[in-house]
């Protein structure tokens, strides 16, 4: 069986940091494309990032030179660093996994970003 | 980024009727489509792949049809359990994006 589960949301002041954990079990992070898809309060949908098998890694322009992804494959973890975050990357974060669409995806994780 | 745009954006309904959600793409994209369901408090979940390829599990009433900007969700006789609220996602290019999604409400 398939399992996702992301830690490290919190709250954090505009300008702080984050970093979010996805431990995965049932299959391999080092051989999937794995993503971070958020969601606003109330909001819908917004892709975030992704890394592939390779390790070449994709952004949305909102995150951009904020935000970093990466994996630990002996933990079999992928990871979100987040940056100088603002109020409007208040989501909850989901991890996923899937090369074109997302098949499997963790639980959320609760990011919200206020003074 | 390619934008997507699902009509309508909400939806009253009754059990047993059937439904149909539209979901336009700003350029095309082939079969580049899925469709998700997600439930209040819930993570989503793919009904519909490639536009019109059934997810494992997924029960026949859930149907997808179209190709290139224009796409649809059919749902052939709406049961308790659908009513939640429906995404296309694109997944031609990077950024990968979603429509702002559909509400399926009981009527």
């Amino acid at each position: 069986e398939v399992q996702l589960v992301e830690t490290g949301g919190g709250l954090i002041q505009p300008g702080g940091s984050l970093r979010l954990s996805c431990a995965v079990s049932g299959l391999s992070v080092s051989r999937n494309y794995m993503s971070w898809v958020r969601q606003a309060p109330g909001k819908g949908l917004e892709w975030v990032s992704v890394i592939y098998s390779s390790g070449s890694t994709y952004y949305a322009d909102s995150v951009k030179g904020r935000f970093t992804i990466s994996r630990d494959n002996s933990r079999n973890t992928l990871y979100l660093q987040m940056n100088s975050l603002r109020a409007e990357d208040t989501a909850v974060y989901y991890c996923g996994v899937g090369q074109y669409y997302f098949d499997y995806w963790g639980q959320g994780a609760l990011v919200t970003v206020s003074s | 980024a390619i934008q997507l745009t699902q009509s309508p954006s909400s939806l009253s309904a009754s059990v047993g009727d059937r439904v149909t959600i539209t979901c336009r793409t700003s350029q095309g994209i082939s079969s580049a489509l899925a469709w998700y369901q997600q439930k209040p408090g819930k993570t989503p979940k793919v009904l519909i792949y490639d536009a019109s390829t059934l997810e494992r599990g997924v029960p026949s009433r859930f149907s997808g049809s179209g190709s290139g900007t224009d796409f649809t969700l059919t749902i052939s006789s709406l049961q308790p359990e659908d009513f939640a609220t429906y995404y296309c996602q694109q997944f031609n290019n990077y950024p990968y994006t979603f429509g702002q999604g559909t509400k399926l409400e009981i009527k």
